[in-house]
């Protein structure tokens, strides 16, 4: 079944620098992945996604990247801000199924 | 509701306890998921409804995790003769279309039930 991994684990910035978060997955057949945010104790919350058949897509500071052929995609944020620190999860579809990494804790300092 | 709704929040259950968690999809969410995510980590997982029928439970982790939504909306996981490794988060979430997020994408996501089993 579909395997992903994520790093790294933790990863800290200073205020206005980007952050980068990267993911590779195991199955040819995922066509969807997504990243969530979440902060402490809250639910999680779609921040961006991406189809399999565009290789990159934008959101004002936030950048979604696609590799299909290495199989990994990656999270860009810039110009960071304090308000970005939380835990980040990238996902990949499997069948009707979402499989996440293991998470990515963003600690912006100011 | 305006979002998923879960029930109850916070759970302490003595090992060997049944225990059951509620899930309040958002009204007209065909799509419902049951994750675990354990501390520090992702979440993981569980079961897969559309509408009524449980199309994937293949990450119940035994025979003692049983989930149902009997109606289409309102879903119950049910966890028998709890043990430590129980512990965790556990997370709903609905979507939109049938066939998980492939029509709409997005998950919603509750906030979650957190269990503690001493």
């Amino acid at each position: 079944g579909e395997n992903v991994e994520q790093h790294p684990s933790t990863l800290s910035v200073q205020e206005g620098d980007s952050a980068v978060i990267k993911c590779t997955y195991s199955d040819s057949a995922s066509n969807y992945f997504p990243w969530y945010k979440q902060e402490l104790g809250k639910r999680p919350q779609l921040i961006i996604d991406i189809r399999s058949n565009v290789g990159e897509k934008k959101d004002q500071r936030i950048a979604v990247t696609l590799n299909k052929t290495a199989k990994h995609f990656s999270l860009h944020i810039t110009e960071t801000q304090p308000e970005d620190s939380a835990v980040y999860f990238c996902a990949a579809s499997a069948g009707d199924k979402l499989i996440f990494g293991t998470g990515t804790r963003l600690q912006v300092f100011p | 509701g305006a979002g998923v709704s879960q029930s109850p929040r916070y759970k302490v259950a003595k090992r060997g306890q049944d225990v059951a968690l509620r899930c309040d999809p958002i009204s007209g969410h065909v799509s419902l998921f049951w994750y675990q995510q354990a501390l520090g980590q992702g979440p993981e997982f569980l079961t897969y409804f559309q509408n009524e029928a449980q199309l994937d439970k293949s990450g119940l982790p035994s025979d003692r995790f049983f989930a149902e939504r009997p109606e289409g909306s309102v879903s119950t996981l049910k966890i028998q003769r709890t043990q430590q490794e129980d512990s965790a988060v556990y997370l709903c979430a609905s979507s939109l279309g049938a066939r998980g997020y492939r029509n709409t994408g997005e998950l919603f996501f509750g906030e979650g039930s957190r269990l503690t089993v001493l």
